[in-house]
């Protein structure tokens, strides 16, 4: 399965806009790329998904290379609320295994 | 609120009981897993459903037992657990287990601690 990669942790300014990288070079023409975050003792929550073009909706925005190989997630003016861990993954149009691959996420600091 | 529902939110158990999580979802989803996620290692997927049959076992140990009785509950019961075994346990569910253009929803978790 292809993974992606994520720097382990980010800071940003309250009310500041925020891009979360994530990088994944080993992508295929049919894996759909996947957000999720995780609040302090909570499950995680879907953020968004995309599979070429921009994707935006009422949480984030989604922007995605021209190659694929890698996207970024926008958090247009973040809050204290958005303190969260961010994941990054794969899953195939077909997905055939089922799960998604969980990697260990950026962990997004938010300082007022 | 996600629509998945999971009881209780927190379990101390010792390792010769038997407990019972229990996991609900009000979406109307075909598709429904089990995770387990231990402090400072990614989400692992234990089990899936769709439609009320097990699709997949992720090389769980036995003292593990999914049940799953409707497709809108789902069961994970638990005997002689180990200590290792504490972790948060998450239910989620899908539109159907298929096709990367679907989401997936978590209950907020069962923090299990085995003494």
């Amino acid at each position: 399965d292809a993974k992606t990669t994520q720097p382990n942790s980010m800071e940003s300014n309250e009310e500041e806009p925020v891009h979360l990288p994530c990088n994944h070079s080993t992508i295929s023409g049919t894996d759909y790329i996947h957000w999720y975050r995780q609040l302090p003792s909570q499950g995680p929550e879907y953020v968004i998904h995309g599979l070429t073009s921009n994707v935006n909706n009422r949480m984030a925005s989604l922007a995605i290379a021209e190659d694929r190989k890698s996207s970024t997630l926008i958090l247009h003016r973040a809050t204290l609320r958005d303190a969260a861990v961010y994941y990054c993954i794969l899953r195939p149009y077909m997905d055939s295994n089922y799960q998604l691959i969980w990697g260990a996420g950026t962990k997004l600091i938010i300082k007022p | 609120e996600t629509g998945v529902t999971q009881t209780p939110r927190h379990l101390v158990m010792g390792m010769t009981n038997k407990k019972s999580l229990k996991c609900e979802q009000h979406l109307g989803h075909n598709a429904m897993y089990w995770y387990k996620q231990s402090a400072k290692k990614p989400l692992e997927l234990m089990f899936v459903y769709s439609l009320e049959e097990r699709v997949e076992n992720n090389s769980v140990p036995s003292r593990f037992s999914p049940e799953c009785p409707n497709s809108s509950h789902l069961f994970l019961h638990l005997h002689t657990l180990q200590p290792e075994d504490s972790a948060l346990y998450l239910c989620a569910s899908s539109q159907t287990v298929h096709g990367g253009n679907t989401e997936a929803f978590f209950g907020q978790g069962t923090r299990l601690t085995v003494v």
